[in-house]
């Protein structure tokens, strides 16, 4: 987890309550992202970011907004909490390119959300 | 409906004994990656494929590219308590962007 790390790393909450999630690098990385893992369905995109301010959506972002206002800062927000958004979510940062140009993700250790 | 399937979604084995587990998709790829997830942890590269046919070997762990680049085998010999994890095979979806497969749970049994 060299170079980046995520808060809260585990949290309840109830239904309708807002959520906010934290990943900060060290790294400087150009790219960060946002991942939900749960049984079955392997990891899945939330959002990603390319830069400051600059974000995209992933496969599964509806009920989920980001924010990045800073390099190191990459926020991921519930606005009203749901049972189905309890999940295991992963920050990951790449620098651009990449070998080959293939991405070379490092992963945060995860923050397991659960919602009642 | 998953980009990538891997299969099996779960193997336990007893340890010594070899095992190969299976990355699959319909689409063509320019590339593959393999990562391990240890319970806790977030997933870490192992390797990443490049050129249809490929072979990589990473001490006891073989990754192999298809030759038409739609589909990856992970292939371990001898296998040991320590490789249990789950496997993550995961690729390259339009710009700067990975999908992931569901995994396989290994559990490689003493």
């Amino acid at each position: 987890d060299a170079g980046i790390t995520q808060s809260p790393r585990h949290k309840v909450t109830e239904t309708g309550t807002p959520v906010t999630l934290r990943c900060h690098q060290t790294e400087n990385h150009r790219y960060m992202y946002w991942y939900r893992q749960d049984p079955g369905h392997g990891l899945r995109l939330i959002h990603y970011s390319y830069g400051v301010k600059d974000t995209d959506k992933g496969e599964v972002s509806d009920g989920y907004s980001v924010s990045r206002s800073k390099t190191e800062d990459f926020l991921l927000t519930l606005e009203s909490a749901t049972s189905s958004q309890t999940s295991v979510y992963f920050c990951a940062i790449s620098p651009p390119g990449g070998l080959f140009g293939a991405n070379v993700l490092t992963f945060g250790a995860g923050s397991r959300l659960t919602v009642l | 409906t998953q980009l990538l399937e891997q299969s099996p979604q779960f193997l336990s084995i007893q340890e010594g004994e070899n095992l190969t587990v299976y990355c699959n998709s319909s689409s063509v790829f320019s590339s593959l990656q393999w990562y391990r997830q240890e319970p806790g942890e977030g997933p870490v590269l192992l390797v990443t494929v490049v050129t249809g046919g490929e072979v990589k070997k990473l001490k006891r762990l073989t990754f192999q590219f298809g030759d038409a680049r739609k589909d990856s085998s992970l292939h371990i010999t001898a296998a040991q308590p320590g490789d249990t994890g789950l496997y993550l095979c995961a690729a390259i979806q339009g710009a700067q962007k990975l999908v992931f497969g569901q995994g396989t749970r290994l559990t490689i049994n003493p």
